[in-house]
């Protein structure tokens, strides 16, 4: 089974800071992962798609890319609303493996 | 628009069987292109995917969960539906559905979430 290893496990940075997640897998998955946003309390909201796509109504602060084993998320400059736990995703064989999430927190 | 809305107990006792059911509204549970899926998460922890199921009734388990969840689709009533038997208190989490793109396997729709606890 694929195994998605995300770090750092929690970040803390600065309004405006640009902040970077990586998300590696333990073997070549192209470009099969998705990011999602998840506020303390509410459901994941689906932010990247295919690594790279940007998910309609996303703002064009985050991004994604990567393809293989190694892939990142950026917020160019960080905003306040942005605070949350941010998971990568994929999908294989019919099956959906998550990373483990990173806590992202205002310094 | 799309929505989901998950509903079902919210306290199930230790060895006995958690049922929910997730409703879908403003869309077609019959869509070629979803999956539907249901995801977990512990107090706490992380996101959970339990497993996913395909309007013609096809369904995925993750494997450290196979051998006690079942999946099923009512199309007639646009409700799929989660059995997990023989509950501990490992299972007490928010349990998700979601629709799953059929194409990057992405959730785009999620239900806001049920609290289950499992608990004497």
């Amino acid at each position: 089974d694929i195994q998605l290893t995300q770090s750092p496990s929690s970040l803390s940075a600065s309004v405006r800071d640009r902040v970077t997640i990586t998300c590696r897998a333990s073997q070549d998955i192209g470009k099969f992962l998705n990011w999602y946003q998840q506020k303390p309390g509410k459901a994941p909201k689906l932010l990247i798609y295919d690594a790279s796509n940007l998910e309609t109504g996303v703002p064009s602060r985050f991004s994604g890319s990567g393809s293989g084993t190694d892939f990142s998320f950026t917020i160019t400059s960080l905003q306040p609303e942005d605070i949350a736990t941010y998971y990568c995703q994929h999908y294989d064989t019919l099956r959906i493996t998550f990373g483990q999430g990173t806590r992202l927190e205002i310094k | 628009q799309l929505q989901l809305q998950e509903s079902g107990p919210g306290l199930v006792k230790p060895s006995e069987t958690l049922s929910l059911t997730c409703s879908v509204s403003g869309g077609s549970i019959n869509s070629s292109s979803d999956y539907w899926g249901w995801i977990r998460q512990p107090p706490g922890k992380g996101l959970e995917w339990i497993g996913s199921i395909y309007y013609s009734g096809s369904t995925y388990y993750n494997p450290s969960l196979e051998s006690r969840v079942t999946i099923s689709v009512d199309t007639s009533k646009s409700q799929f539906s989660l059995k997990l038997r023989s509950v501990t208190a490992a299972d007490t989490a928010v349990y998700y559905c979601a629709r799953i793109d059929t194409g990057y396997a992405d959730m785009d729709v999620w239900g806001q979430g049920t609290t289950v606890t499992v608990s004497s």
